[in-house]
């Protein structure tokens, strides 16, 4: 069964300095793997997708197999990041969500 | 920019009565969702739904849950006779295409239907 990871419920940091939103999978097929967002009274929504291997408002990802992990980073944070980030897996026709991780960016 | 609405925003009902949860997904997505959210929980998926039937369901998803896409734009999710446990947030979602792996497909999420059971 798959299984998506956050050890982190809450992370704050300063403005501009650099942060890193830790996710590990347990999945024993090819992975799919997703962050989402939701800002404050906002829907959830997508932030990015491993398998474009693109940057959104500054966030990366690297997939790593072999430590199974797909941590978010920002190199300088803004406080505009403020939010609730979800790591999640896509199989089938589902995605199985992490816990999720509060992110506080402080001025 | 079309979005996933959903109805009613807030629902509280009483243990035992029967409710409907609500979506209009956006128009030319063709794969429903749901999920839920229990207070301080992780979103859990509950059913995805194309073509007029489910595709997948959870182990949640259980004979008190049905859904049903009624005319060509809303999907509904009904619980039979609520407990107190299915007080949670509800989400609806939709998605252009199928989750196939090596698709990255997107989720649209709508807002949640807060449900409460006294």
């Amino acid at each position: 069964a798959q299984r998506v990871t956050q050890p982190e419920k809450l992370l704050s940091v300063f403005k501009g300095a650099p942060v890193e939103l830790k996710c590990n999978y347990s999945y024993s097929g090819s992975p799919e793997l997703f962050w989402y967002v939701q800002y404050s009274r906002q829907r959830l929504q997508l932030l990015l997708r491993h398998i474009s291997r693109e940057s959104i408002k500054g966030f990366t990802a690297d997939l790593n197999k072999g430590e199974t992990s797909f941590h978010l980073k920002k190199p300088f944070a803004q406080e505009e990041d403020s939010a609730m980030y979800y790591c999640a897996l896509g199989s089938g026709s589902r995605l199985t969500f992490g816990e999720g991780t509060q992110l506080t960016v402080n001025p | 920019e079309p979005e996933v609405t959903q109805t009613p925003s807030h629902q509280v009902t009483q243990m035992g009565q029967e409710v409907i949860l609500r979506c209009v997904p956006i128009s030319n997505h063709l794969y429903f969702y749901w999920y839920r959210q229990i207070l301080g929980q992780k979103v859990e998926f509950l059913v995805s739904f194309y073509n007029n039937e489910i595709s997948e369901k959870s182990e949640i998803f259980d004979d008190q849950f049905s859904v049903e896409r009624p005319d060509g734009s809303n999907f509904t999710l009904k619980i039979r006779s609520t407990k107190l446990e299915d007080s949670a947030m509800y989400f609806c979602a939709s998605s252009p295409r199928h989750i196939n792996p090596g698709t990255g497909v997107e989720l649209f999420f709508g807002e949640g239907s807060r449900l409460t059971v006294l």
